[in-house]
């Protein structure tokens, strides 16, 4: 299937523990996302990148360090992770040209 | 402020009726504007995408219109379904790579 697929699709961890979310996608796009999701369901871009390389960085501590190895992959690792991260984190994809943009299914974060 | 206001929150319509959905956005220089639809626990999923120069565009049951000199888009649906239930959002991209905006979305719930 083509698609953005994320893992895990649920995570609960304790206050401090750092851990990480993968992100794949096969559609062949050259940008990937990651994009957090709160309470309210307000999504908002968290990091951009473009062909492995940072293109967006939106005011996200700096606990949070977005891995691409290369341009079918972005991870995410969320160091000493605090209760406000609590939230779903929604990786997503897109050609260039922004038309095709698909996001994967979510990861629900829950710290406690 | 956030640049794309989405009315009402949240809804309720009976099964087979009509609904429609608002969106005002502010964001500037004008890509595109989007509709995505997000059922619970899933990734919003793409609806429509209108253009400057597109005043309406269907997908199924689904109607979007724009009015690009107001800064103003609706999404119609035709004779809900019991599926229909999920939380629409409008997302409206610069005319710069990358940059999408996006609203807090409406919440639709169809009952039967």
């Amino acid at each position: 299937d083509t698609a953005v697929s994320q893992t895990p699709k649920y995570l609960v961890t304790q206050m401090g523990n750092d851990k990480s979310i993968k992100c794949e996608q096969n559609l062949g796009h050259d940008t990937m996302y990651w994009y957090k999701q709160d309470s309210k369901k307000f999504l908002k871009i968290m990091f951009s990148y473009n062909n492995k390389e940072l293109i967006i960085n939106e005011t996200v501590p700096n606990r949070f360090s977005p891995k691409s190895p290369d341009k079918a992959h972005l991870n995410l690792h969320i160091n000493s992770l605090e209760l406000g991260d609590s939230a779903v984190y929604f990786c997503a994809s897109s050609p260039r040209g922004e038309y095709g943009y698909t996001f994967g299914s979510g990861t629900r974060l829950t710290v406690v | 402020k956030n640049q794309v206001e989405q009315s009402p929150q949240s809804l309720i319509i009976l099964e087979g009726k009509n609904c429609t959905l608002q969106c005002n956005y502010t964001v500037s220089p004008f890509s595109n504007l989007r509709w995505y639809k997000q059922d619970t626990g899933r990734g919003p999923v793409s609806l429509t995408i209108m253009t400057f120069s597109e005043n309406t565009k269907s997908n199924g049951r689904y109607t979007a219109t724009l009015d690009a000199d107001t800064k103003q888009s609706s999404l119609h649906i035709t004779a809900s379904q019991l599926s229909d239930s999920a939380s629409y959002i409008c997302v409206v991209s610069e005319s710069s790579d990358y940059k999408l905006s996006f609203g807090a979305g409406t919440t639709v719930t169809v009952r039967a």
